[in-house]
């Protein structure tokens, strides 16, 4: 069992590039988000998704672009990096939007630098 | 918005030591998480609390949902080298309208253990 797996684990870009890192999970989980890390920060929720057709904003969403057209993919797009989005990127799912006995499950991470 | 105050920061101890760190909040949770996070991976849930004054066990944790709902402790008894990580609280609340579930994540503590 996979659980979330992102892809790529590491990107550098230049400002301005665009660039779609890839979430998919196999535990046919309806909630599905995606957060940044950063040193001091903890985890900020970027964009949301509570079914495939459905999307949300969440705490930093601008720069961020997602869609949700299968309930295993939630795709997140940086249309034109700046370096202030550099940072670690986590997706994470859970069978619905409750924690109650739904937990988020976290993928290992995108790590991208934006020079 | 809703914030977490997790302490300490980060914490270095001697292997065979145990360890206490707490979230506060002015703010009640109906949920309560406690996650750790290994270098270069996700964070990965070890222990989940629904009910206030909840104390609950998973090997050498144990971690409690305050009687108030606004705050959490975890402990770790008997610190291993593998219990280094970061250890992130993470409290749900429920919104407006009965589903817009909110989950906030403290800042994370950071733990060493020497050995």
């Amino acid at each position: 069992n996979a659980g979330v797996t992102q892809t790529p684990k590491f990107q550098v870009l230049k400002t301005g590039q665009s660039m779609t890192l890839q979430c998919a999970q196999d535990m046919n989980h309806e909630y599905m988000s995606w957060y940044r890390q950063d040193p001091g920060m903890g985890l900020r929720l970027i964009h949301y998704s509570v079914g495939a057709g459905i999307t949300d904003q969440g705490e930093v969403p601008n720069g961020y672009n997602v869609s949700r057209s299968t309930t295993e993919d939630f795709p997140l797009r940086l249309l034109s990096a700046a370096p202030s989005q550099t940072s670690v990127y986590f997706c994470a799912s859970s069978r619905d939007r409750s924690s109650y006995n739904s937990p988020l499950h976290f993928g290992n991470g995108t790590r991208l630098t934006v020079t | 918005g809703q914030q977490l105050n997790q302490s300490p920061q980060s914490m270095f101890i001697q292997e065979g030591e145990d360890v206490s760190m707490n979230c506060t909040s002015s703010s009640i949770f109906n949920t309560w998480l406690w996650y750790k996070q290994d270098p270069g991976e996700g964070p990965v849930l070890l222990i989940a609390l629904y009910k206030a004054g909840e104390l609950t066990s998973n090997g050498r944790l144990t971690a409690q949902f305050g009687i108030t709902r606004k705050d959490s402790f975890l402990n770790i008894s008997a610190s291993i080298p593998s219990d280094v990580g970061i250890y992130f609280c993470a409290g749900q609340s429920l919104g407006s309208g009965g589903s817009n579930y909110k989950l906030t994540f403290g800042k994370g503590t950071l733990l060493t253990v020497n050995p």
